[in-house]
């Protein structure tokens, strides 16, 4: 079975500063991996994801995250915040084993203050 | 073009009763899902559905039910509610559930069982 693991539960960061948010999986086969977002009050969005190819996806919001298979990681970065990223950050997984389905960490809870 | 709506979007239900949560996908996509989201646990599969007329379990299925009667509409039925069930629950939809779909999340439907 697969598993997400995201480092930080909450972080805080002030407008500008450079953002980096920790997500590890365990699956020893194919994966794809995600990042949604969850603005207070609002619905997953889809940030960026990873199925092949360069390792280093970009997404929205000038979001990006590199994939380092050798060390079951997906972290996602931002080199400046702003108060609007402020929200909950959710890494997830996909593999290869069978019928599929989303697997998420426990989300990490971003307040960027202005 | 609506996306993924749910309904209610919150509602206050007695322990004991039952209670169905709606979800209406209008993108045509095969499968389904349903997550329950709590603090500090991130999302949880409930059920699932990758094509009409078929469901399957996910990692917390006990308590909840579900039909699919056609592509569009993905129910969840609580039969007989209590207070753990407190929470918000998403329905998602993905082009055909396999392990490269995106999933779209629905606004959510925020559960309270007293």
């Amino acid at each position: 079975a697969q598993s997400v693991s995201q480092h930080n539960h909450h972080v805080i960061l002030s407008e500008a500063a450079s953002l980096e948010l920790g997500c590890n999986y365990s699956y020893g086969g194919t994966v794809n991996l995600f990042w949604y977002v969850q603005y207070p009050g609002q619905h997953l969005q889809l940030l960026l994801k990873y199925f092949s190819g360069d390792p280093l996806v970009k997404g929205i919001k000038g979001f990006e995250a590199e994939f380092i298979k050798s060390k079951f990681s997906f972290n996602l970065r931002k080199p400046s915040v702003q108060w609007s990223d402020t929200a909950e950050y959710f890494c997830a997984v996909t593999s290869n084993s069978g019928y599929s389905t989303l697997t998420f960490g426990k989300g990490t809870m971003l307040l960027v203050s202005p | 073009i609506a996306g993924i709506t749910q309904a209610p979007t919150s509602q206050i239900l007695a322990a004991g009763r039952r209670m169905t949560l709606r979800c209406t996908q209008d993108m045509r996509h095969n499968a389904m899902y349903w997550y329950r989201q709590d603090l500090g646990l991130g999302l949880r599969l409930i059920h699932y559905s990758n094509t009409a007329g078929t469901t399957g379990k996910g990692e917390v299925p006990d308590g909840y039910s579900v039909s699919r009667a056609n592509t569009d509409d993905f129910p969840l039925t609580l039969a007989s509610a209590v207070p753990s069930q407190t929470s918000v629950y998403f329905c998602a939809s993905s082009v055909q559930g396999g392990f490269t779909d995106t999933q779209y999340f629905g606004p959510g439907t925020r559960l309270t069982v007293l």
